[in-house]
């Protein structure tokens, strides 16, 4: 079935630093990706998002793209600050998103030193 | 536009109870999804409902149920609770345009079995 695999964390990083998690997924058919963000206590937040191959999803400085031939879709940050702290998810929604249902990694927390 | 909207934030439930936890999504979107969110197994596909109909069900034991309401506004259902029901439980609804899909979350029903 389908699958997403992305790094493992924590993640430590010191303010300013370049930040790359990396997720590959497995999909059988043409799915559209996501990157989602949690802080602590709360429910998830939409980052940013791709629905098709070289697409590239971008949103307060974080950049991913969707790369078909890899199976890839490796969230970047040029300059990380303390408040980007939370825990990343990545997710693949089957389809192209035309049913509700997301699958989800494991998810990276990340941690930003000042 | 208000976002997804979860009631209660934070319950507290004794093993053998049920709770009700209820979600009013995006006005506009017709589709409600449900994860439940725990630190051993992440974010799991509980099931969506589509114009209250069960569109999608993940891999959840018949204890957990759920319906939607002609106003697209969902409910899900847990009997008989286990201590293995706490957890962070998500809603979701989906916006559908031409560009695609996008699933939008609110911010979770924390639910503890003692």
């Amino acid at each position: 079935g389908d699958s997403v695999t992305q790094m493992e964390g924590p993640v430590t990083l010191s303010e300013e630093a370049f930040l790359t998690i990396n997720c590959t997924y497995t999909a059988t058919g043409y799915p559209s990706l996501f990157w989602y963000v949690q802080y602590p206590g709360e429910g998830l937040q939409l980052l940013l998002k791709a629905t098709k191959a070289d697409d590239k999803g971008s949103n307060k400085g974080f950049e991913a793209t969707y790369r078909k031939e890899t199976t890839s879709f490796h969230l970047e940050k040029g300059s990380v600050q303390v408040s980007d702290s939370a825990v990343y998810f990545c997710a693949l929604s089957p389809y192209g998103g035309s049913q509700g249902n997301l699958i989800f990694g494991k998810g990276t927390k990340l941690s930003v030193k000042p | 536009k208000a976002g997804v909207t979860q009631t209660p934030r934070y319950l507290i439930k004794t093993r053998g109870q049920q709770v009700t936890l209820s979600c009013s999504p995006i006005s506009g979107h017709r589709s409600v999804s449900w994860y439940q969110q725990t630190p051993g197994q992440g974010l799991q596909f509980l099931f969506e409902y589509f114009s209250e109909t069960q569109r999608n069900k993940g891999n959840f034991p018949g204890r957990f149920s759920g319906r939607q309401f002609s106003n697209s506004r969902s409910e899900m259902n847990v009997s008989t609770l286990e201590l293995g029901d706490s957890a962070l439980y998500l809603c979701a609804s989906r916006e559908e345009t031409f560009s695609g899909n996008t699933i939008y979350f609110g911010e979770g029903s924390w639910l503890t079995v003692v």
